[in-house]
């Protein structure tokens, strides 16, 4: 099976930078990936990482030691609309399981 | 192109009573898999299935089932339903290349058991 740990709750504020770890325990590792989800809304995809190193993709960033079994996604320059849930999900053995999910609340 | 399509997006139950839930994957996508979304434990991995063939299960009962059409759509049922399934289901799809992995999630199914 799986293990993903990341925080439950972080709170920053508008323009500031948040970094959400996630640690993961899997076999068969095949990739992680970050999803977001707006209250009441389905999961959008963030990013993946399969090797290690950092993925940038504009405001966000995810990072991967796949020997460490860790993850980060970092998120700045802050928006109002970037508070939302962010789950780790880890693919391994072909099958894809979330963590718990950080509840990220942005304030002015 | 159109989106993932859940149906439908709300229904309630009684306890003893079974449900079918319904999904229309993306066009082209051959892989749809099913989640359980509760707020105290997350999305939990219910199955995945590929050119109708169950290809993954989590770790659920066997109250839950599912099934591909051959035109990708998926249903799942849940028999005997117990307060603890209430819960919002997702289904997503993708391609079904097993070496990568963006899922596309509809809106899901949140189903509230009386």
């Amino acid at each position: 099976g799986q293990n993903i740990d990341q925080p439950t709750e972080m709170t920053a504020t508008e323009g500031a930078i948040v970094q959400i770890n996630c640690t993961y325990q899997t076999s068969g590792f095949n990739g992680l990936f970050w999803y977001q989800q707006h209250a009441g809304e389905a999961p959008t995809f963030l990013s993946y990482n399969v090797l290690d190193g950092l993925e940038e993709k504009g405001r966000f960033s995810s990072f991967l030691s796949r020997s460490k079994g860790y993850s980060y996604l970092l998120l700045k320059e802050l928006q109002m609309k970037d508070s939302a849930s962010y789950l780790c999900a880890v693919r391994g053995d072909y099958k894809l399981s979330f963590g718990a999910g950080t509840t990220v609340t942005v304030r002015a | 192109k159109a989106g993932v399509t859940q149906t439908p997006r709300y229904l309630i139950k009684t306890r003893g009573q079974q449900v079918t839930l319904s999904c229309s994957p993306i066009s082209g996508h051959r892989s749809v898999s099913w989640y359980q979304q509760t707020p105290g434990q997350g999305l939990q991995f219910l199955f995945e299935y590929f050119s109708e063939t169950q290809r993954n299960k989590g770790n659920f009962p066997g109250r839950f089932s599912g099934r591909q059409f051959s035109n990708s759509r998926s249903e799942m049922n849940v028999s005997t339903l117990e307060l603890g399934d209430s819960a919002l289901y997702l289904c997503a799809s993708s391609p079904g290349d097993r070496n990568t992995g963006e899922l596309f999630f509809g809106e899901g199914s949140r189903l509230t058991v009386l």
